[in-house]
């Protein structure tokens, strides 16, 4: 079984700053997810990644597989960025076609 | 982008009542859709995997008598907590995979609480 790890739990930030969020998985995996949740529940996938390096707008997110290690990256990060921050693996097999492991997620809040 | 709903967002019912909550893909076809549950401070875990027109696929530990997911077509799953007790009461997300390696897109969630 995929144990998916966090880091930080939560983390308070002012407006502007570089975020970095890091998860790390102990099993191989055939892709990564990177969601945001919001307030309320609603779920929204950012990204998903099975090597190098992706960007969309003022999101990074960055994979390194033989380190099995991901980091998401927000630059110049806005109030509205504030929201739990979750990771998922994807087993072998699927890339998206299987059921996925998640990460407790880190809870994001940044200030005006 | 790809948008998949759920009905009813929030529900609340009496104990030992049963709970339906749809699933749709509104403007793809998912050839699988999957079923989450998250409580309150806690991971995301996928509760089963639903092909269109197969059985479910129950994560262990996951009653299927209990929760019974019937994915009638391409565009719909759902999920039916049956006599439903207050250790239920959660955080039900879906989501849909569209296919050819492409991501699953989420749900809004519905919230269920049991009294």
């Amino acid at each position: 079984k995929n144990e998916v790890e966090q880091s930080p739990q939560n983390l308070t930030a002012q407006e502007g700053e570089f975020i970095t969020i890091n998860c790390s998985y102990s099993v191989g995996i055939s892709a990564l997810h990177w969601l945001q949740q919001h307030p309320g529940g609603g779920i929204v996938s950012l990204f998903m990644l099975s090597s190098g390096k992706k960007k969309h707008g003022r999101l990074i997110a960055t994979i390194n597989i033989q380190e099995k290690h991901s980091s998401l990256h927000i630059t110049a990060s806005h109030p509205r960025d504030s929201a739990v921050y979750i990771c998922a693996a994807a087993p072998y097999s699927g890339g998206g076609a299987d059921g996925l492991t998640f990460g407790k997620g880190t809870h994001l809040i940044i200030q005006p | 982008g790809a948008v998949v709903s759920q009905h009813p967002s929030r529900v609340i019912c009496k104990s030992g009542t049963s709970v339906k909550i749809e699933c749709r893909s509104l403007d793809f076809q998912a050839t699988t859709m999957f079923w989450y549950r998250q409580f309150p401070k806690k991971s995301l875990m996928l509760m089963a995997t639903s092909n269109e027109g197969s059985k479910a696929t129950y994560e262990q530990g996951v009653e299927k008598d209990k929760f019974l997911i019937n994915h009638a077509s391409l565009t719909l799953s759902t999920l039916t907590v049956t006599s439903a007790h207050p250790e239920d009461s959660s955080f039900y997300i879906c989501s849909a995979y569209p296919g050819q390696r492409e991501t699953q897109y989420f749900g809004p969630g519905t919230r269920l609480l049991v009294l």
